[in-house]
Order: C-alpha cells, then sequence, then structure tokens
C-alpha cells in the first residue's frame, strides 16, 4: 500500500504570515495532487505535478515535486483568512494505477 | 457546468441496515470513483469504474459494492452496516481514462451517512 504522510497536521497561523506543508512517501508516484476541501464541501484539485523537480505556482501557492517523485511540498505566501481549509496530497502509484491514494491531510487556519 | 451531484446529502441508518447512495457524474465524464472519508483515516478509496466496468477496488469488505451505468451514474451499496461505516462519502468524476495532465477529477459535496 502507497502511503502518503502529510506534516503538519494541524497549523493556526496569523494572517500575513507564510507556512509550508509536507507530503511525504517512500514510493515513487507519478504524479501528486494537491485539494483544498472546506467544511461541507468536496476537495477541489489546486495543482498537479508530474515531473520530478517540478515548481508549480498558483498566485500565493508554490507547489514542488521532489527530484525523485517520493515528496512534495505547498508553501503559501502572506496567508489570508480565505486561505483556511484542508489541504491534501494525493497521488497515483504508476502509469496505469487508477487509485488515487490520499495523505490525511492539514488544517489550516489563518486567523484575522 | 453542472458539478458532480450526490444524492442523499444525509442520512442516518441503524446498524444491520443497507444503504444506497447515487452520484451523477459531469456531463461527458465517464470516470467516477468513490471515496470514504472519516477523522481518523482520512480519504481512503473505494472502487473506480470507467464505461461501466470497475477497475480497481480499495481494501474494503465486500460489504461495499458498487455499480455504473450506461448513462455513467454510478451507486454504491454498503450492506448490513456497522457503525464504523459512520461517514463521508466522496464521489469524483474525471473525462478521461487515464490520470494524465488535463484530465481533471470534480469531486461532489459528499453524502453523510451516519450509523446509530
Amino acid at each position: 500500500t502507497q502511503l502518503l504522510e502529510q506534516s503538519p497536521q494541524f497549523l493556526s497561523i496569523q494572517e500575513g504570515e507564510n507556512l509550508t506543508v509536507y507530503c511525504n512517501s517512500s514510493s515513487v508516484f507519478s504524479s501528486l495532487q494537491w485539494y483544498r476541501q472546506e467544511p461541507g464541501e468536496g476537495p477541489v484539485l489546486l495543482v498537479t505535478v508530474v515531473t520530478g523537480g517540478e515548481v508549480k505556482k498558483l498566485k500565493r501557492l508554490t507547489f514542488q515535486f521532489g527530484d525523485a517523485r517520493k515528496d512534495s511540498s505547498l508553501h503559501i505566501t502572506a496567508a489570508q483568512p480565505g486561505d483556511t481549509g484542508l489541504y491534501l496530497c494525493a497521488g497515483y502509484s504508476g502509469a496505469g494505477s487508477y487509485q488515487l491514494t490520499f495523505g490525511k491531510g492539514t488544517k489550516l487556519s489563518v486567523i484575522p | 457546468k453542472a458539478g458532480v451531484t450526490q444524492t442523499p446529502r444525509y442520512l442516518i441508518k441503524t446498524r444491520g441496515q443497507q444503504v444506497t447512495l447515487s452520484c451523477s457524474p459531469i456531463s461527458g465524464h465517464r470516470s467516477v470513483s468513490w471515496y470514504q472519508q472519516t477523522p481518523g483515516q482520512g480519504l481512503q478509496f473505494l472502487f473506480e469504474y470507467f464505461s461501466e466496468t470497475q477497475r480497481n477496488k480499495g481494501n474494503f469488505p465486500g460489504r461495499f459494492s458498487g455499480r455504473q451505468f450506461s448513462n455513467s451514474r454510478s451507486e454504491m451499496n454498503v450492506s448490513t452496516l456497522e457503525l464504523g461505516d459512520s461517514a463521508l462519502y466522496l464521489c469524483a468524476s474525471k473525462k478521461g481514462a487515464d490520470h494524465y495532465s488535463g484530465n481533471t477529477i470534480y469531486f461532489g459535496e459528499g453524502s453523510w451517512l451516519t450509523v446509530v
């Protein structure tokens, strides 16, 4: 079973601070995705990274895929209350895999 | 365009009963997958269907089953409910068969199941 470990599990910060969330595995993933889930809703895809070492930016969010494709990070600059939510990383283990494995998530609270 | 629609949104069942949850994917999407979300275990993959064929099944007991119809709508069924089956059940759809960049997965809002 492919496992994705996310850290930290909980994060509470003040508006304007920076933060980084990590997603690690001992297994190689063909691609990794990051989702954000708000209470009462399903997860919404933020980004997909497929190439080792890839960096993608989405406004104040920066996503990085590790060179060995076993880990990823999400960095948020100048966090805002609207960033509050559950951040989930998920990955497909191989080209023929149809099973998306999720980390348990990082619950982020941004205090105004 | 309409998103992924799941029904019912909330339901309460008694131990030993069975439940059927429904998912209507985005129009044109042929892949439907199901996930169970609990505070302790997070999101866990149940199964995935493409063009009425189950392509992959997660590590869940046989009490959990599903199917997909010719119009891509999907149902999942849980028989002989246990207290531990209380969870948010999420359905997701995507257009194509593979998971490469551009084939975005869209989740529904989920069905909240409480077993008492």
